[in-house]
């Protein structure tokens, strides 16, 4: 069975501070892939970064990396210096044969 | 490279009533996907289709609700008749493969958001 787990319902943040978004992963299939969207307010889910199950390096895409731990089935989001416009959610998913999706995250960048 | 594109934005009907939802997809895109977010929760799969063709649609609740995709393109998803329990945001994506199973990165459109009364 696929699940995938988001324990952080909020989550606030200093502007230009770094923050990890939790997210563990649980699928008895070796090839996998993991996500990461964020939905602002306005409801559109804007596509982050990927991980696949056998990649080596942990992913990266400009203020965003993936914190991947294979054996703990861990895939937790880092955010570096935050950003005001930072302010969503963000959800975790993992695909399979079908994609699912966390609960998400509400991430608030304080000033 | 425009996006996903959704149609209506918004949608208030009376339960009992029908709607529907219109979704383009990324330009070349062979897999579309309609899910339904409910307030609170990530989004849910409905219906998975392959250029025209149903991959899975084993989450639709098949007594109200239908999908087509005709041409391959375009994709229509209708509510017939609309419960207050379908009152949601209804997200359409469409995906690419980067390399190998579970690798397809889905772009979602901005979504429709349906209050049913």
């Amino acid at each position: 069975a696929q699940k995938i787990t988001q324990t952080q319902p909020g989550m606030f943040v200093q502007e230009k501070e770094a923050v990890t978004l939790d997210c563990t992963y649980d699928t008895s299939d070796p090839s996998y892939g993991l996500f990461w969207y964020k939905q602002p307010s306005s409801g559109e889910m804007i596509f982050l970064i990927y991980q696949g199950s056998y990649d080596q390096q942990n992913a990266t895409e400009g203020r965003y990396s993936l914190n991947f731990q294979k054996a703990r089935k861990s895939a937790n989001l880092v955010i570096s210096a935050s950003q005001l416009g930072d302010s969503a959610m963000y959800f975790c998913a993992m695909r399979v044969y079908d994609m699912r999706f966390g609960a998400g995250t509400r991430l608030t960048v304080k000033p | 490279e425009a996006g996903v594109a959704q149609s209506p934005r918004y949608k208030i009907i009376e339960k009992r009533q029908s709607v529907a939802f219109w979704c383009n997809p990324i330009s070349g895109h062979a897999t579309l996907y309609w899910y339904q977010q409910i307030l609170g929760q990530g989004p849910k799969l409905l219906i998975q289709f392959q250029n025209n063709g149903v991959v899975d649609d084993s989450q639709l609740p098949k007594d109200r609700f239908s999908a087509e995709r005709l041409k391959g393109v375009d994709s229509t998803l209708k509510i017939q008749p609309a419960k207050l329990e379908d009152s949601a945001v209804y997200l359409c994506a469409s995906s690419v493969v980067i390399s190998g199973r579970g690798s397809e990165t889905q772009y979602f459109g901005p979504g429709t958001r349906l209050l049913v009364l």
